[in-house]
Order: structure tokens, then sequence, then C-alpha cells
């Protein structure tokens, strides 16, 4: 069974730059995370989809961050524009279904982004 | 905001010993989870315990919960330098707006 691909694994980009993430979820999980893990910290969630539907964004900063889940399978995550204070780890996981029906999160490798 | 605080925040081992790491958490609870994380990786699912669980086992991994005190401890026995890595417990929440909420992680180094 293929694991959450996510692309790409680094980025390096200038403040105020654009940034677009991509994840490809494990075939059948329907329900797609996207966390943010700074340096020495655990992941901190920024949006769940289940299917399409985003059902929590509260933690997403919605002036500059956006997502998207066409056709319930890959997602995107955009910083537009990004600042210093972005630099961190994205990670994308995947479950079964959502986190109240004990299911495991299955994370993929992330992406690093530095600002410069 | 983090809910589980892991203890200790690092922890250093001869090859062959066991490991005990503890994780402490505010609010009532679905499940608690473990996670592994390998530098430069995403996070690898270790086990799942209920809040309705006491105990559960998995290979070498043994994870206890004391929901009385809110807390979990993770113990891996006969430890190899490939258990080096990042142990992060993560709780998912009770109530209408539950989510996984994981800690800051242990820093486990495993010696030859």
């Amino acid at each position: 069974e293929a694991g959450v691909v996510q692309s790409p694994r680094y980025k390096i980009i200038e403040k105020k730059q654009p940034v677009a993430f991509w994840c490809n979820p494990i075939s059948g999980h329907n329900t797609l995370y996207w966390y943010r893990q700074n340096l020495g910290q655990g992941p901190e969630l920024l949006i769940r989809y289940e299917n399409e539907e985003a059902v929590d964004d509260s933690q997403l900063p919605k002036d500059r961050f956006s997502a998207e889940r066409l056709k319930g399978v890959d997602s995107t995550l955009k910083i537009q524009p990004a600042e210093l204070g972005d630099s961190a780890v994205y990670l994308c996981a995947s479950s079964l279904e959502g986190t109240n029906s004990n299911q495991p999160q299955h994370f993929g490798d992330g992406t690093r982004l530095s600002i410069l | 905001s983090q809910q589980g605080e892991e203890d200790p925040q690092a922890l250093s081992i001869q090859e062959g010993e066991n490991a005990t790491m503890n994780c402490s958490y505010k609010t009532s609870i679905n499940n608690l989870q473990w996670y592994r994380q390998n530098s430069g990786r995403g996070l690898v699912h270790l086990i799942l315990i209920r809040s309705n669980e006491r105990e559960k086992h998995s290979g070498r991994l043994r994870v206890t919960l004391d929901t009385s005190k809110k807390s979990s401890s993770l113990l891996i026995t006969a430890s190899r330098a490939a258990d080096t890595a990042s142990y992060f417990c993560a709780t998912d929440r009770a109530g209408a707006n539950s989510k996984l909420t994981f800690g800051k992680g242990i820093t486990l180094s495993v010696r030859p």
C-alpha cells in the first residue's frame, strides 16, 4: 500500500512570495489533515477534510492560508504571501474516518518550508 | 495550544535497556495515541488506547492509561538503536469538536 505522498520535500522562498504544497492521501482514506510542525514542537492542526468538505479550519490563518481538496482526493495548501514566521514543516495525514472513530492517522514526510 | 505534555523531554539509554515515556493531559479524551517520528520524516502511528482501556501491548510496546490521573505511559522493552526517534503522545479530546492534539515530544536516543 502506497503511503501519503507530499511534494515538494523542501521549498525555499523569499518572504511575501506565494507557495503551494501538494498531498496525495492513501487510497480510500476520506479524511485528510494538514498540520504545521515548528522545530522542537508537535504537529498542530491547520485544517481537516471529510471528503471534499473542510470540517475544521478553525486554526487556519485565513488571511494568508487557503486549502482545497477537489474531488475529495488530492489536496493543496497555499500560503500567499509567506511571512518569516511561516518557516516550518507542513505535514499531510490521512485516515479512514474522522478522529472520533478511533482510527490512526497516516502521515507523509512533509514539506520543509524556509522563508528568507 | 497543546493538550499533552510528555516527560522527560529527552531520554538517553543503552541498547537493551527499557525506555519509559510519560504523557499527561488536561481534558477528557476519547483515546490517546503514541506516534514516532524519525528525523526528517513524518509521524508513524504506534499504538492507540481507548479511554475505557487501561493497558495495551504491541510487540515490544506497552501502553498504560490512567484516566483518573489523566496520564499515560509508553514502555519500549529491550530497546534497539533503531528506536532512536522522537515520540509524541496525541489525545483525541471528547466533545463535539474533538481533534487530535499532539504534545511537544520526547527525544529518545538509544546508544549501541
